[in-house]
């Protein structure tokens, strides 16, 4: 099946530092990703949908400036966390939708566990 | 409002039984999928069963079924012949609309554990 990953898995960063996250689609191509956020034992939350060659549209409440999101190819969206404080400690999740399938599956990356102290 | 409700926070079930996941929906749109996916305590998600709302016949996947009520806006999930490995988290999702770029919503999640 269709695989997607991300990096790092974990990171480690200062509060005021700024940390990306990469998503990759490995054997297909992804027009559009999506960014997820999940507190522990809570729900996925959308973030913003990542669309490649344009703007990425981010959901109700999502700070555009501080998530910051590119998706420069059709294989790979990067979300860059700025200035991060404690309470954007949280696990980040991508998922990719393959482009040349009419499918109506959503690709899961396995995830980056953020901590900032 | 919320669109995808899953009201059991915590299920048990006895290995070898066979359990069921409650999941609600609401949505006006005529076209829309559900997903069942589950999340194991290392993170990633896994797909399990999908449901068209076109789909006359309640899919299955194994020991998967997803029971679709349409008029009533419920997709359970039944999980049959529970295994220790079944133990994880469970969240439906909701897809409004047609096309590959139709987002996903989750539901709240059901944490499912599986007694020896």
């Amino acid at each position: 099946g269709a695989v997607v990953s991300q990096h790092p898995s974990w990171v480690i960063c200062k509060s005021g530092t700024s940390v990306k996250i990469e998503c990759r689609s490995l054997d297909f191509q992804a027009t559009t990703m999506f960014w997820y956020r999940q507190f522990p034992k809570q729900s996925l939350m959308l973030m913003a949908t990542s669309n490649e060659g344009s703007k990425a549209t981010y959901e109700q409440g999502v700070e555009k400036d501080k998530f910051l999101i590119n998706h420069a190819s059709l294989t790979l969206s990067t979300l860059t966390v700025t200035s991060a404080h404690p309470e954007d400690s949280s696990f980040y999740i991508c998922s990719a939708r393959d482009s040349d399938r009419a499918s109506y599956e959503q690709y899961f990356g396995p995830g980056t566990r953020l901590t900032v102290t | 409002a919320q669109k995808i409700t899953q009201t059991q926070p915590g299920m048990f079930v006895q290995e070898k039984e066979a359990v069921t996941l409650d999941c609600t929906y609401d949505t006006s749109d005529q076209s829309y999928g559900l997903f069942w996916y589950k999340q194991p305590s290392s993170g990633e998600m896994i797909f399990l069963i999908y449901q068209g709302s076109y789909d006359e016949q309640n899919a299955t996947e194994g020991r998967y079924s997803l029971n679709f009520q349409k008029a009533r806006k419920s997709a359970n999930l039944v999980i049959s012949a529970s295994q220790l490995g079944d133990s994880a988290m469970y969240f439906c999702a909701m897809r409004e609309g047609r096309g590959n770029t139709g987002k996903l919503i989750f539901g709240q999640g059901t944490t499912l554990q599986v007694k020896p």
